[in-house]
């Protein structure tokens, strides 16, 4: 398997633009996870999904991101309006369900500059 | 509120040094506790502990749980610069879907 697939894996936007980062996570895998990456908070969970549908969204930080997983297969996550302040490394990860399915698998991350 | 805290935050030691990463939690009904490695890219996994007191081992690399104090080690022999990186604990709880409460990271420089 090639693992979790993220894209694009560099972004440079201008504040106000709309950013859309995509996400194919691991075949069979049916959670999904979107993390986002700063030096000065760390590693936060904005949101994930089980079996497509959103279950835990309180760690979107506003109404200018949204997450939308409509199959099995692919992920979104868009911001808009994009402000700089959105800036970081924004990362998928998936796991399955079963008994020793349990480890989130990274992908490689998108790294987001909005100027 | 759930939360997990690592310490030291940062690290230096020389090659060949041994070094003992910490993890403490509060996590409502705990399901498991993970250890990822971070350099300049993507976590990738480590271990995953669910008993108290059984080591996980994988080369020079070993955890343990302990789940009545609530802390893990991660423990590094022989360390060499390739072990410089960002260790990450993070700790999920049954309540929702095994979805991970990180650690800020323990920093880990080793040098030559």
């Amino acid at each position: 398997d090639a693992g979790v697939i993220q894209s694009p894996r560099h972004e440079v936007t201008e504040m106000g633009q709309e950013v859309t980062l995509r996400c194919k996570p691991i075949s069979g895998h049916d959670y999904l996870f979107w993390y986002r990456q700063t030096m000065m908070r760390g590693l936060e969970l904005l949101i994930y999904f089980n079996n497509n549908v959103p279950i835990d969204d309180s760690g979107m930080p506003e109404d200018r991101f949204s997450a939308k997983m409509p199959n099995a297969s692919f992920s979104t996550l868009k911001i808009q309006p994009s402000e700089p302040r959105d800036s970081a490394v924004y990362f998928c990860a998936s796991r399955g369900t079963e008994i020793g399915q349990e480890t989130q698998y990274f992908g490689p991350g998108t790294r987001l500059l909005v100027l | 509120e759930d939360k997990v805290v690592q310490s030291p935050l940062s690290l230096v030691v020389h090659e060949g040094d041994t070094v003992t990463l910490n993890c403490s939690y509060e996590v409502t009904n705990f399901r498991s506790l993970l250890w990822y490695k971070q350099e300049k890219k993507a976590p990738t996994f480590l271990f995953m502990l669910t008993s108290s007191g059984i080591e996980k081992k994988s080369g020079r690399l070993s955890s343990i749980l302990d789940k009545k104090e609530l802390f893990s080690i991660l423990n590094i022999t022989a360390t060499q610069t390739g072990d410089s990186a960002v260790y990450l604990c993070a700790v999920a709880n049954n309540n929702q879907g095994g979805k991970l409460i990180f650690g800020q990271g323990t920093e880990l420089s080793v040098k030559p």
